[in-house]
């Protein structure tokens, strides 16, 4: 089954700064990969999604890049701010074959003003 | 409103009786999962259901059972807990196979068992 990989796991960057997280998944079929923001003691909320057939989608500060040669993937955060903090989480999933959603273990993210 | 709806919020019980987390959805979805969240494991999957009277396993259902009656209800039911099961519940839906789409969460349910 597919297996997710999340690094780094803690990331503290300073106010202004760009925040890169990345993962890798171990199912080359899969082919919708989402992000999700968590604030503390709230519900994941998607952020930005990207499928199979694209490399690059960007959303105002935050961008995906997605390389399936390599399967990896990263969530680029520009100009960080404070309400940034949060614990960020990747996951992958075969659209069309086994519909599971496999999450990685998350990032928490810092941003110190 | 679109919402996802659980209930209860926070549970606390004890080793071996039966409960049930109810999880409702407004959004006509057909695809509805379930979820724990515990630190350092991040989010996985319970059980998940694509339509009504279809359900599959997921990465972690030992010890739960759910069902799809409805399409809009998808409980999640603990026949016997154990203190192994006490968690951060959460039950998503999306809309259907093939569309673009994301998964919309519930508020969570803070389960504790004794």
């Amino acid at each position: 089954g597919e297996n997710v990989e999340q690094h780094p796991s803690t990331l503290s960057v300073q106010e202004g700064d760009s925040a890169v997280i990345k993962c890798t998944y171990s199912d080359s079929a899969s082919n919708y990969f989402p992000w999700y923001k968590q604030e503390l003691g709230k519900r994941p909320q998607l952020i930005i999604d990207i499928r199979s057939n694209v490399g690059e989608k960007k959303d105002q500060r935050i961008a995906v890049t997605l390389n399936k040669t390599a399967k990896h993937f990263s969530l680029h955060i520009t100009e960080t701010q404070p309400e940034d903090s949060a614990v960020y989480f990747c996951a992958a999933m075969l659209q069309g074959g086994s519909e599971k959603l496999v999450f990685g273990k998350g990032t928490k993210l810092t941003v110190n003003p | 409103e679109a919402q996802v709806t659980q209930n209860p919020r926070y549970l606390i019980t004890v080793t071996g009786k039966k409960l049930t987390v109810t999880c409702s959805q407004n959004m006509n979805h057909e695809y509805m999962s379930w979820y724990r969240q515990d630190p350092g494991l991040g989010l996985r999957q319970i059980y998940y259901s694509m339509n009504v009277e279809v359900t599959d396993k997921g990465d972690v259902p030992e010890g739960y059972k759910v069902s799809r009656k409805e399409k809009r209800n998808f409980p999640l039911i603990l026949e016997s807990p154990s203190p192994n099961q006490t968690s951060l519940y959460f039950c998503a839906s999306s809309r259907p196979r093939l569309a673009p789409d994301t998964q919309y969460f519930g508020p969570g349910t803070r389960l504790t068992v004794l």
